[in-house]
């Protein structure tokens, strides 16, 4: 069965600069969700959209930005990085439909500050 | 301040024997509880889930058992296995609040051969 995928799956940035995370639900999920997980944490939730509108926002820092596109898929920018950025980011989608709750992961984007 | 309390943080198994771990809530308006199984590197896997109408819910070796009166649910792994060393994670879910996932702190189980 098809995944969430994620890219890049590693991704090395050094403080003040950029980054980009891709998120490709399943298909035919529409709500995508974005989890932030610090090592030896839970996840956090950061923000979630459905049907290309935020839908619910979380702990997102403000130099953070996302979006969805008519494909479906997401993306997370992340502005003038800290170190305390460091983490794994995970995407997860589920259909709004039936069942409604259930949110499948992809794999993560362990982004690393220097 | 943590609005799903998990215990415990760790624990350790014989081959065999039955894993517990448990989780306390205090929002009333959460209405549906997963949890999530995670190996080290990669994303969370759904296990299995419950809502609070259902006392208790059973899928192979995992079941739930939920008490909605004490905002108390809890994940038994019967004849835990080797292979079932991760991190447990509760969850819970505010439907009116977009579907968000509120994670416990997590429980890092060892199932020692």
């Amino acid at each position: 069965a098809a995944g969430v995928i994620q890219s890049p799956r590693h991704l090395i940035k050094e403080k003040r600069e950029t980054a980009t995370l891709k998120c490709y639900p399943i298909p035919r999920h529409d709500t995508v969700y974005w989890y932030q997980q610090g090592p030896g944490q839970d996840p956090q939730f950061l923000i979630s959209f459905y049907e290309k509108m935020q839908s619910d926002k979380g702990s997102i820092p403000d130099r953070f930005s996302a979006q969805q596109f008519s494909d479906y898929h997401s993306e997370l920018n992340m502005s003038s990085l800290e170190l305390g950025d460091s983490a794994l980011y995970f995407c997860a989608s589920s259909p709004r439909t039936h069942p409604s709750y259930e949110q499948y992961f992809g794999p993560g984007t362990r982004l690393t500050v220097t | 301040q943590q609005q799903v309390k998990q215990s415990p943080q760790s624990l350790i198994v014989q081959k065999g024997g039955i894993s517990i771990i448990n989780c306390a809530y205090e929002n009333t308006a959460f209405d549906y509880f997963p949890w999530y199984q995670q190996f080290p590197g990669k994303g969370p896997a759904l296990l299995i889930a419950i809502r609070p109408d259902v006392s208790e819910k059973k899928e192979g070796r995992f079941t739930i058992s939920f008490n909605k009166s004490a905002k108390q649910f809890s994940l038994h792994i019967m004849d835990s296995q080797p292979g079932d060393s991760a991190t447990y994670f509760c969850a819970a879910v505010e439907g009116t609040s977009g579907s968000r996932l509120t994670f416990g702190e997590g429980t890092q189980l060892t199932v020692n051969p």
